[in-house]
């Protein structure tokens, strides 16, 4: 079965990075984009970054460009979430998402938690 | 990119329907058929529920229905549940190969 399992999360303080991962299993990894999401205590799901099959191309929403950098070893079946100049409003759960190849999220990881604390 | 819009809330009895609207723009919902729905119940991942505004996954029930007009898109959910109780989230893809949720909906069973 599709599996999505990230990690990485923890507590940084503003202004360091972290670097989340995402380990995928259960279909052909490099046959699909795989998105972040985030969710902010007591706030909505909020998209974040894809990454296309190959690793082409990579989008960002506005908060993450130039901050956030997202790749992927297909010989690993892993995706990167690199977060530098982390900010507050950064503190969210961080979920993995496989794109369903119709720019939809068909199968999520449970997440990771990224705390922002001096 | 804002945020689509969704009402805070929506409730009915068992057995009556509920309509979710998700409102955007030409550069999102109303210019591309990737709008997709989200079912996110607490302490789970968010589950597809309907996507390419209109389709179903397997395994989701044909209570669950999608529709879209211009600019905004609706989730119907007909013969309530007590495990319809959830959040419901609207996506769409955008205009820059970008992607935007909405607000969010809680839905209340009776």
């Amino acid at each position: 079965q599709v599996q999505l399992v990230e990690s990485g999360g923890g507590v940084v303080q503003p202004g360091r990075s972290l670097r989340l991962s995402c380990a995928a299993s259960g279909f052909i990894f490099s046959s699909h984009a795989i998105h972040w999401v985030r969710q902010a205590p007591g706030r909505g799901l909020e998209w974040v970054a894809i990454i296309f099959h190959d690793g082409s191309r990579t989008y960002y929403a506005d908060f993450a460009e130039g901050r956030f950098t997202v790749s992927r070893d297909n010989s690993q079946n892993i995706v990167y979430l690199q977060m530098n100049r982390v900010r507050a409003e950064d503190m969210a759960v961080y979920y993995c998402v496989r794109d369903g190849r119709g720019w939809n999220f068909d199968y999520w990881g449970q997440g990771t938690l990224v705390t922002v604390s001096s | 990119q804002s945020a689509l819009t969704q009402p805070p809330s929506a409730s009915g009895s068992p057995g009556q329907s509920v309509t979710i609207s998700c409102t955007g723009a030409s550069s999102d919902v109303g210019g591309y058929n990737y709008v997709s729905w989200y079912q996110h119940r607490p302490g789970k991942a968010p589950k597809l529920i309907i996507y390419e505004v209109t389709k179903r996954p397997s395994g989701v029930p044909d209570r669950f229905s999608g529709s879209k007009s211009g600019n905004t898109a609706s989730l119907t959910v007909s013969g309530l549940q007590a495990e319809d109780e959830a959040i419901y989230y609207c996506t769409s893809f955008t205009v820059k190969n970008k992607f935007v949720f909405g607000t969010g909906t809680q839905v209340t069973v009776l």
